[in-house]
């Protein structure tokens, strides 16, 4: 069974500063990792994913993941925190890359930004 | 295209009585998922279908949820009679094989 755990339900940061939001999966094959964003009161989308391939995959909005299997994490990072980036965090894993596969969620991190 | 589009966004309901959620995938997408989203337990999966078709619905809490694809274009959740615990935020997504999915505004539902 797979499963995610994100680490810290609530992050805060200062703007301008380093966004990291931490996930860990655990899978009994290959993964592949998501890492979705809601605003309040809208559904989620897609930020970013990785299938194979480069372990590095960046997304929108200037953040980006790095796949790491020897640690089963898949961490979230932007350089440089913007007020707009407030918001929810959820990483999510599938067996294999196929849209007709249900994604795994993890418990979703709350991203705040401060002035 | 528009989107996935769930309706209504918000839903009072009393206790006892029957809601029923709507969705509309986006055209063309094969594969559609209800999720529901909760404070305690996160992003839970309730039921997803491939070409209209329920393959896994282990994630229905109870006899009280059912779910139906009578076409490509349309899916419906109902909950029957509702209760109080399943006060929540209800999402559909649709995804095409190859695509991630596609997630709708959600459905907040309330249960007094």
């Amino acid at each position: 069974a797979q499963s995610v755990t994100q680490l810290g339900s609530h992050v805060s940061v200062s703007e301008g500063a380093l966004v990291l939001l931490r996930c860990n999966y655990s899978s009994s094959v290959p993964p592949y990792l998501f890492w979705y964003v809601q605003y309040p009161n809208q559904g989620l989308q897609l930020l970013l994913k990785y299938t194979t391939g480069a372990t590095l995959v960046k997304g929108i909005n200037g953040f980006e993941a790095e796949f790491k299997k020897s640690e089963t994490s898949f961490h979230l990072t932007k350089p440089s925190a913007h007020m707009s980036d407030a918001a929810e965090y959820f990483c999510a894993v599938s067996d294999y890359y196929s849209g007709n596969t249900p994604l795994v969620f993890g418990k979703g991190t709350r991203l705040s930004v401060i002035a | 295209d528009a989107g996935v589009i769930q309706s209504p966004r918000h839903e009072v309901t009393e206790m006892g009585q029957e809601v029923t959620l709507r969705c509309k995938p986006i055209s063309g997408h094969n594969s559609l998922f209800w999720y529901r989203q909760t404070m305690m337990r996160g992003l839970e999966l309730l039921i997803y279908f491939n070409n209209n078709v329920p393959i896994d619905d282990s994630g229905m809490p109870e006899d009280r949820f059912s779910a139906k694809m009578p076409n490509a274009s349309f899916s419906t959740l109902k909950i029957q009679p509702s209760e109080p615990r399943d006060s929540a935020v209800y999402f559909c997504a649709s995804s095409l094989t190859d695509t991630e999915a596609f997630f709708g505004q959600g459905t907040r539902l309330t249960v007094v």
